[in-house]
């Protein structure tokens, strides 16, 4: 089955602390992993995506195809890195053509305190 | 433009009110989705829209249509919904076969 999953509902950190925010998948074929935040009262937005390979707002994220792992880093956090952060996977079905598709996991609640 | 827009931003609607969300997006993209987001949870998908046709609907409720009436527009037309369909709706773009997609800011609907 594919599914997304992210472990930690609440990750709470001090500011200047690292970060890992997990995420493992399933899927059977070569998916696509991302990762989505969403501020408070703003619009979900792209943070990262795996074939990009580079480093926003200093968070990065390696896949581990191995471990079928897409995790979040940051080295120092900030305290505007508070957001809910929302780990996917895109891939291909099929319904009489080819359409893709965003599997979104549960979703991680970063709060960094000052 | 490169941004997907949403219309209204707020609506409150009663069970037997026929309402509509509009979505709009100029990035020349040929995929339009709706996804459903209950608070504090991922968005769910509903629908998905490639080429202007409907490419795949998630078992929605029928009291939930959608419409693309062209390449840029997308809409979902509200009819007799319950208390628990109130969410955040929210619109994305892609590029067909693209795995990126671009968000809206979402229509936060409460239905009494």
């Amino acid at each position: 089955a594919q599914r997304v999953t992210q472990p930690e509902k609440l990750l709470s950190v001090f500011k200047g602390a690292p970060v890992e925010l997990k995420c493992n998948y399933s899927y059977s074929g070569s998916p696509e992993l991302f990762w989505y935040v969403q501020y408070s009262r703003q619009r979900l937005q792209l943070l990262l995506r795996h074939i990009s390979r580079e480093s926003i707002k200093g968070f990065t994220a390696d896949l581990n195809k191995g471990e079928t792992s897409f995790h979040l880093k940051k080295p120092f956090a900030q305290e505007e890195d508070s957001a809910m952060y929302y780990c996917a996977l895109s891939g291909r079905w099929r319904y009489g053509g080819a359409t893709n598709k965003l599997i979104f996991g549960t979703g991680t609640l970063l709060a960094v305190q000052p | 433009d490169t941004e997907v827009t949403q219309t209204p931003k707020h609506l409150v609607m009663g069970m037997t009110n026929k309402k509509s969300l509009k979505c709009e997006q100029h990035m020349g993209h040929r995929a339009m989705y709706w996804y459903k987001q209950k608070a504090k949870k991922p968005p769910e998908l509903m629908f998905v829209y490639s080429y202007e046709k409907l490419s795949i609907n998630e078992s929605v409720p029928s009291r939930f249509s959608p419409e693309c009436p062209n390449s840029s527009l997308l809409n979902l037309h509200l009819h007799a919904l319950q208390p628990e369909d109130s969410a955040l709706y929210l619109c994305a773009s892609s590029q067909v076969l693209a795995h990126e997609q671009f968000f809206g800011p979402g229509t936060r609907l409460t239905v009494l």
